[in-house]
């Protein structure tokens, strides 16, 4: 089945060492976008890829990078993992298009936990 | 800003319909109406999306008004496997982001 994959499912990385959270798909999507959920909160989009273009949202820290290398792959990079930090990183894909939208494709999520 | 306004939380007897409202009265003529549901530590699962007419899948209804300034997602036999938050979300026309907003805890009891 196409779908959206997450690995790790989870992630345990220490305070300030940088880590890599990846995200492939099988659906030849364009779009493919980083969420962040906190506990108890609804996911909060980060940034995303519209083909090679990238889009950050405003107020997304500098401390979240992410690298698209082709249209299965994105990474989230965590620079300087703070305890705040810690939460479940949802990757999604989408058929971007300007006037028609048709959803989202999630994956299951990569839970971080900073120690 | 919250497009959508959702109840917090909603109870529904197993095998009985669950009705989850939305209010969207900002919606735009372009604008889509999402609905996605999250169940405990999973990624958010797409249940179904509409513009003005009422749709239909194998997981749910939508029925949107005609002034399309609110919507009901129909569930219409609950299990208790879809006990999860339940999100409705606007989009469409130049923005094709889903914004998430707070959502509907529905739980179904046996």
């Amino acid at each position: 089945d196409a779908m959206v994959i997450q690995n790790p499912r989870y992630q345990v990385t220490q305070f300030g060492k940088p880590v890599t959270l990846s995200c492939s798909q099988t659906l030849n999507h364009n779009v493919m976008y980083w969420y962040q959920q906190k506990s108890s909160q609804a996911p909060k989009l980060l940034f995303h890829y519209y083909d090679k273009d990238f889009n950050n949202e405003a107020d997304t820290p500098d401390n979240f990078q992410s690298r698209r290398p082709n249209t299965s792959f994105c990474f989230l990079d965590i620079r300087s993992p703070g305890l705040g930090d810690a939460a479940m990183y949802l990757c999604a894909t989408s058929r971007g298009g300007r006037l028609r939208n048709y959803g989202y494709t999630f994956g299951s999520g990569t839970r971080l936990t900073v120690v | 800003d919250a497009k959508t306004t959702q109840p917090t939380s909603m109870d529904c007897a197993e095998g009985r319909a669950a009705n989850l409202p939305c209010n969207h009265s900002t919606i735009s003529g372009n604008e889509y109406v999402y609905w996605y549901r999250q169940i405990h530590s999973q990624g958010p699962q797409y249940i179904i999306h509409g513009l003005k007419n009422n749709e239909t899948n194998e997981m749910a209804s939508l029925i949107i008004t005609e002034d399309r300034k609110s919507s009901t997602l129909i569930l219409p036999h609950a299990t208790l496997r879809d006990t999860a938050v339940y999100y409705c979300i606007v989009s469409g026309g130049s923005n094709y982001k889903l914004t998430f907003g707070k959502g509907t805890l529905l739980t179904v009891n046996p």
